[in-house]
């Protein structure tokens, strides 16, 4: 079975910070990752995925994500965050039976 | 593009009674939708997928005769509580895989829908 955790559950940063949220999973075969972010009120939205080819990958608004094989991670990355990211984000994975697992969410709070 | 809908986005409803959660795929076909489930602080909780033309397949510790689910077409899964209770109280959210998408697992969400049984 696949699973994913989330280490950080609440992260507090300043605006221009840099962000840097955990993502681990556990499947034994081929993978595809995604970032959701839910913002306050608003329903769940892609911010970026992998599938295969280039480890790093660029989602919108900035964020970027990077997938280690050998660490079964996938962090997601901002180098400056804006109170605009305050938000939920939740790693994903999705295994050969193609139902998407979720981590239990980063709840993130941008302090101007 | 890829837009999923959910109507109600919000109801209230008495103990016993039933409600229906309907979930669209505004713009594109989808053979298979999602029900999950969020509660407060916690993530989303996959209930079912929904398969078009055929049965939904249930995860493990849903009630089949509770949560009922009918993917009538391809672009409509509806998500019906049958005798609520409060503690059916939650937010439901659906999700669609585009049928086009060849390998890719990418879901779209709709907005969910908060229900209140009081």
């Amino acid at each position: 079975a696949q699973s994913v955790s989330q280490h950080n559950h609440h992260v507090i940063l300043s605006e221009a910070a840099s962000l840097e949220l955990g993502c681990n999973y556990s499947y034994g075969g081929t993978v595809n990752l995604f970032w959701y972010v839910q913002y306050p009120g608003q329903h769940l939205q892609l911010l970026l995925k992998y599938f295969s080819g280039d480890p790093l990958v660029k989602g919108i608004k900035g964020f970027e994500a990077e997938f280690i094989k050998s660490k079964f991670s996938f962090n997601l990355r901002k180098p400056s965050v804006q109170w605009s990211d305050t938000a939920e984000y939740f790693c994903a994975v999705t295994g050969g039976y193609q139902k998407v697992t979720f981590g239990t969410g980063t709840k993130l709070q941008v302090i101007p | 593009g890829a837009v999923v809908s959910q109507h109600p986005s919000w109801v209230i409803c008495k103990s016993g009674t039933s409600v229906k959660i309907e979930c669209r795929s505004l713009d594109f076909q989808a053979t298979t939708m999602f029900w999950y489930r969020q509660f407060p602080k916690q993530s989303l909780m996959l209930m079912a997928t929904s398969n078009e033309g055929s049965k939904a397949t249930y995860e493990q510790g849903v009630e089949k005769d509770k949560f009922l689910i009918n993917h009538a077409s391809l672009t409509l899964s509806t998500l019906t509580v049958t005798s609520a209770h409060p503690e059916d109280s939650s937010f439901y959210i659906c999700s669609a895989r585009d049928q086009w998408g060849g390998i890719s697992y990418e879901q779209y969400f709709g907005p969910g829908t908060r229900l209140t049984v009081t």
